[in-house]
Parts: structure tokens; C-alpha cells; sequence
């Protein structure tokens, strides 16, 4: 099983470059969810989508953009990349009904210079 | 402001022993708490986790222990072994949104 995948694993770009961050998740999961990892800030719940077509700002949304086309698919957007954006972005998914455990991807490490 | 709390950023502990690692959280609403683990250049992985309708779950070496009125979450290995190196994140939940603490990172001296 794949399970998350993300894509890519490792990212530099240039203040006010944009890029879409992939993932995508074999496992039929209705929810899908963006983390960053910053030190000292553990993980922080930038956007989720409980379905195809539904998503939702979570703690730290400014700067970045979603769409759930379809329930596989997650993308995460920067339109405007920033230095405070230079992070490592975790995509994560889990069931909806009863009490799922969320399931990660392997991370994208973004640089913003 | 951080509704999920780990205090402690760093144990370290023999192979063989206890590892106790602890979490706080502020928010009532929780109802479904997790552990999880995470290596370097890798994503965390799900450990082990409770509801809030019990105090205790067991999973071979880790039990999770619930005290609702304390609002605290801990984890225990039993026992520990090198392989258990690693940083151990709590989270807690309400409904689909996910609350992470800082993380704690446990290293097991052989």
C-alpha cells in the first residue's frame, strides 16, 4: 500500500515564486488535512477537506490555497512564496466515521530564500 | 495559543526502564487523544490512542493513560528499547480538526 504520498520531497524557491505542494492518498479517506512542522511549533493544521469539494481554513491559513477535486487529491498551493514560509509541509488522512488515526505522508522540505 | 502541551522537549532514559512521556491540553471539547511517533526525514506514525470515555489503553510495550479532570494525557513504554529513539508527538481531537503538541524527543541508552 502507498498510503500518502507527497510530492516533492524537497523544494527552493525564490520570495514570491509560487508552487503546489502534491499528495495524494490510496485509501478512500473522506478527510484529508495540510500540517507544517516548524521547531519549537510542532504541527500546525494550515487547511482540511472532509470531502471532495468541502475544505476548511485550520490554525495557520494565510499564504497558502486548496482545492479537493476529487477524494484522492489534496494539493496544497504558495502563490506568493515567503521566507516565514520555509517549513516542512506533512500531509496527512484519515477516515470520518468513529475514531480514526490520522495517516502522514513523508513530508516536503520547502526553502524559501 | 497552544491548546496541546508537551513541557518536556527532551527524555532520556536506559534501555530496559520505564519512558514516561506526558501531555496537557486546555480544551474540554477534545474527545479522542493519539500518540505518535516520528524519525528524522519521515513522517510521524501513528502509535497509539484512547477515547474519552476510557483512562487506559494497552498495546504491548505502550499504554496511554487519560485523566479528563487533570486534562492529561501520558504515554508509557514498558519496556524501552534503543529502537524507541525517537521524537513522540500527542494529539488531541474535536470532531475532524487534529491538535499537536510540541513534541518530545526520547532517546534510550543502550
Amino acid at each position: 500500500n502507498a498510503g500518502v504520498t507527497q510530492t516533492p520531497k524537497f523544494q527552493v524557491l525564490k520570495t514570491g515564486q509560487s508552487m503546489t505542494l502534491q499528495c495524494a492518498q490510496d485509501m478512500n479517506h473522506e478527510y484529508m488535512s495540510w500540517y507544517r512542522q516548524d521547531p519549537g511549533m510542532g504541527l500546525r493544521l494550515i487547511h482540511y477537506s472532509v470531502g471532495a469539494g468541502i475544505t476548511d481554513q485550520g490554525e495557520v491559513p494565510n499564504g497558502y490555497n486548496v482545492s479537493r477535486s476529487t477524494t484522492e487529491d489534496f494539493p496544497l498551493r504558495l502563490l506568493s512564496a515567503a521566507p516565514s514560509q520555509t517549513s516542512v509541509y506533512f500531509c496527512a488522512s484519515s477516515r470520518l466515521t468513529g475514531e480514526a488515526p490520522l495517516h502522514f505522508g513523508n513530508g516536503t522540505r520547502l526553502t524559501v530564500t | 495559543d497552544q491548546q496541546v502541551k508537551q513541557n518536556s522537549p527532551s527524555l532520556s532514559v536506559q534501555e530496559g526502564r520505564i519512558s514516561i512521556l506526558n501531555c496537557d491540553y486546555t480544551n474540554s471539547m477534545f474527545d479522542y487523544f493519539l500518540w505518535y511517533k516520528k524519525y528524522p526525514a519521515e513522517g510521524p506514525t501513528f502509535l497509539i490512542s484512547i477515547s474519552s470515555i476510557k483512562d487506559k489503553n494497552e498495546d504491548g510495550r505502550f499504554t496511554v493513560f487519560l485523566n479528563k479532570s487533570a486534562k492529561h494525557l501520558s504515554l508509557h513504554i514498558v519496556p524501552s528499547q534503543p529502537g524507541d529513539s525517537a521524537v513522540y508527538f500527542c494529539a488531541a481531537s474535536a470532531y475532524v480538526q487534529f491538535y499537536f503538541g510540541t513534541g518530545t524527543s526520547l532517546t534510550v541508552i543502550p
